[in-house]
């Protein structure tokens, strides 16, 4: 099945850095998505993607969905410490399997005030 | 809007045990998905319910466990006997309509561990 390889597993910055995390497959994916998951919390919805080339941005967050469609991006700027929690990106087909999702494995930011 | 509620928040059970775990999703959403993450690794998917029928279980473990959804409205994932290696959060997801991410929604997980 499909695998997305997220990087970096974990990330420790200082209040105001800017931060960038990615994630690469070998499968070709339609839509790309970014989530943060908070303690005790589920993933919530950061950023969609939806064609190749897309770059977003939601506030101080901004993701790109790659050329190749094997790829993205999350960058997070001036970062505050409400930042904190685990990304994971997320990949969905389109066609029959098209309401899954196939997740990274996160990236643990920890932001010291 | 209440969002998807799971339930219980936390459990830990004896190997061997049987768990029950809830699921009420946004009401009307037809939609209903389990995945669960093991720590440290991906959140993986194990099914996908339209309304009471199973579309999609390719993602269950193995015959230990069975998800229901009667009546096409609350589900529960029951697993039976638990092993050590079932421990791990699970999140349960609704949605108004297949594919996109039309209200697309997950809960805040049950946190199992298996001792």
């Amino acid at each position: 099945g499909q695998q997305l390889n997220q990087s970096p597993q974990s990330m420790f910055i200082q209040e105001g850095e800017d931060v960038s995390m990615n994630c690469t497959s070998s499968s070709i994916f339609n839509t790309w998505l970014w989530y943060k998951q908070d303690p005790g919390e589920g993933p919530v919805l950061l950023i969609a993607l939806y064609k190749a080339g897309e770059l977003t941005s939601n506030g101080r967050l901004t993701a790109q969905f790659g050329i190749t469609r094997k790829d993205s991006f999350l960058n997070i700027s001036a970062s505050i410490p409400s930042d904190v929690g685990i990304y994971f990106c997320a990949g969905q087909l389109s066609g029959g399997s098209n309401y899954k999702l196939t997740f990274g494995k996160g990236t643990l930011l920890t932001v010291n005030p | 809007e209440a969002g998807v509620t799971q339930f219980p928040s936390h459990s830990v059970i004896e190997k061997g045990q049987t768990v029950t775990l809830r699921c009420d999703p946004i009401s009307g959403h037809d939609n209903l998905y389990w995945y669960r993450r093991v720590m440290g690794k991906e959140i993986k998917f194990l099914l996908h319910f339209v309304k009471e029928s199973k579309q999609d279980e390719s993602g269950m473990p193995n015959n230990r466990f069975l998800a229901e959804r009667t009546g096409g409205t609350y589900s529960t994932l029951k697993v039976q006997p638990a092993e050590l290696e079932d421990s791990g959060v699970y999140f349960c997801a609704s949605s108004q309509r297949t594919g996109g991410l039309y209200g697309y929604t997950f809960g805040s997980g049950t946190r199992l561990t298996v001792v």
